[in-house]
């Protein structure tokens, strides 16, 4: 079983509109991290944003915000005022375990790519 | 710019090559992490090292290897090259190896197997 699923391969949105980008995760552990990244035509990648498991607020930082929806395993983002800039493939990913210090490697998502237009 | 870079930053060469792709992990940043970004098999964990030691072998190939060195920069050596390597291989690194700390990626290096 997929543990990111994106199932928006492609998404349009007029620019200064508001748009989500949806993320469901599958996992046993009580304690992971869900991470969004940002990977523009240039090839690299950007964090935008970080939800821990036990945050009990959705996580905001700038224009981006996260909306977690814990028992329906939902991690969605949501990037408002939408720029030309924004125009890039996004990616959900998780970590999983408890915080160790251990393995903390992330699983990525098949991405969505967003194309802001005027 | 992420702090973290990563050399080369395009690579083209022959079936049945080595390469060495290197990368330097942002000051203070202990932990690195080698991905790999292929059409088909979209964004792949592969190998991590936390302070000089491996922590974590993800879909690494028995023909890849890596190492972390004192000063913590990182090497991921690829051996016998086929075309299907042809991928983005990121590194990335985060200050620790714990749950909370977000990975920053270097640019990548693009990886053509001809």
């Amino acid at each position: 079983a997929q543990k990111i699923t994106q199932t928006q391969p492609g998404m349009f949105v007029q620019e200064k509109e508001a748009v989500t980008l949806d993320c469901t995760y599958d996992t046993s552990d009580q304690s992971y991290g869900l991470f969004w990244y940002k990977q523009p035509s240039s090839g690299e990648m950007i964090f935008l944003i970080y939800q821990g498991s036990y945050d009990e607020q959705n996580a905001t930082e700038g224009r981006y915000s996260l909306n977690f929806q814990k028992a329906r395993k939902s991690a969605n983002l949501v990037i408002s005022a939408s720029q030309l800039g924004d125009s890039a493939m996004y990616f959900c990913a998780m970590r999983e375990g408890v915080n160790t210090g251990t393995a903390s490697k992330l699983t990525f998502g098949t991405g969505t790519r967003l194309q802001v237009t005027l | 710019d992420s702090g973290v870079t990563q050399t080369p930053k395009h690579l083209i060469t022959a079936t049945g090559q080595r390469v060495t792709l290197r990368c330097s992990p942002r000051s203070g940043d202990l932990s690195v992490y080698w991905y790999q970004q292929s059409l088909d098999q979209g964004l792949q964990f592969l190998i991590q090292y936390y302070n000089g030691e491996e922590r974590a072998k993800g879909n690494i190939l028995e023909r890849f290897s890596a190492q972390q060195f004192p000063d913590l920069h990182s090497e991921l050596n690829l051996s016998s090259l086929e075309l299907g390597d042809s991928a983005l291989y990121f590194c990335a690194s985060s200050v620790g190896a714990g749950l909370a700390y977000e990975q920053y990626f270097g640019p990548g290096t693009r990886l053509t197997v001809t």
